[in-house]
């Protein structure tokens, strides 16, 4: 597809267990970043690639929280020892440029829920 | 540090009605304004950007003008039709050279027919 395509769309997992969750960006995209939306709020930056180096982290909560990027495309978000908290849409952008007035496009979303 | 704060909704209209969703923002420097829209079952999409003072964004019939003054960034269209029905965001960035991007809550609005 076209887009940035993210998978699983949704997640259930029990509090403690690891999760990985996967996206793709849009083909020549060297930017990518991921966001983590809570109920009823406006996404909030977790972590920023470009090519294959993570360019700024700052944003995860916590070292459970752990993105890779290897061959400069794919991304993995991953989550060890999951928690009720951490329960969210996380969501995946590209863009051509990083420069803030460059486009994000954004993938629907992974909607992680820990019980 | 950043901060961007929009007017709570739900926000219901019927077609053909006025839209104004009010975006305010706090920021050093000179941010970079967006407003981004989420459809039903679809990504965030880019609505429309400004990235100076006084500048206009426009898209889709919607319109939003950078107000330094007042730091405000609120998103207005004249006459709305069910298909805008969707969640607004208003987000910024630090400017040139940024890659963060700031948002507001969200704004839900149902557009009736």
């Amino acid at each position: 597809g076209a887009g940035v395509s993210q998978t699983p769309s949704n997640k259930v997992t029990e509090k403690g267990k690891y999760v990985e969750l996967r996206c793709d960006p849009i083909s020549g995209h060297t930017a990518l970043y991921w966001y983590r939306q809570s109920l009823g709020q406006g996404p909030e930056f977790l972590i920023y690639f470009q090519g294959t180096g993570a360019a700024d982290d700052s944003g995860l909560p916590n070292d459970r929280f752990f993105a890779v990027r290897p061959e400069g495309s794919v991304s993995t978000l991953k989550i060890q020892r999951t928690e009720r908290g951490d329960s969210a849409v996380y969501l995946c952008a590209s863009s051509l440029m990083s420069g803030g007035t460059g486009e994000l496009f954004f993938g629907e979303g992974s909607r992680l829920t820990v019980l | 540090g950043n901060s961007v704060t929009q007017m709570e909704g739900p926000v219901t209209l019927s077609e053909e009605a006025f839209l104004t969703i009010n975006c305010t923002y706090t920021a050093t420097g000179y941010p970079s304004l967006f407003w981004y829209v989420q459809y039903p079952g679809e990504g965030l999409q880019l609505l429309l950007k400004a990235t100076k003072a006084d500048d206009k964004g426009s898209n889709k019939g919607f319109e939003a003008t950078y107000r330094k003054e007042t730091t405000s960034f609120h998103l207005e269209k004249g006459s709305v039709q069910v298909s805008d029905s969707a969640v607004y965001f208003c987000a910024l960035s630090s400017g040139a050279g940024s890659y963060q991007l700031t948002f507001g809550k969200g704004t839900k609005l149902s557009v009736i027919p």
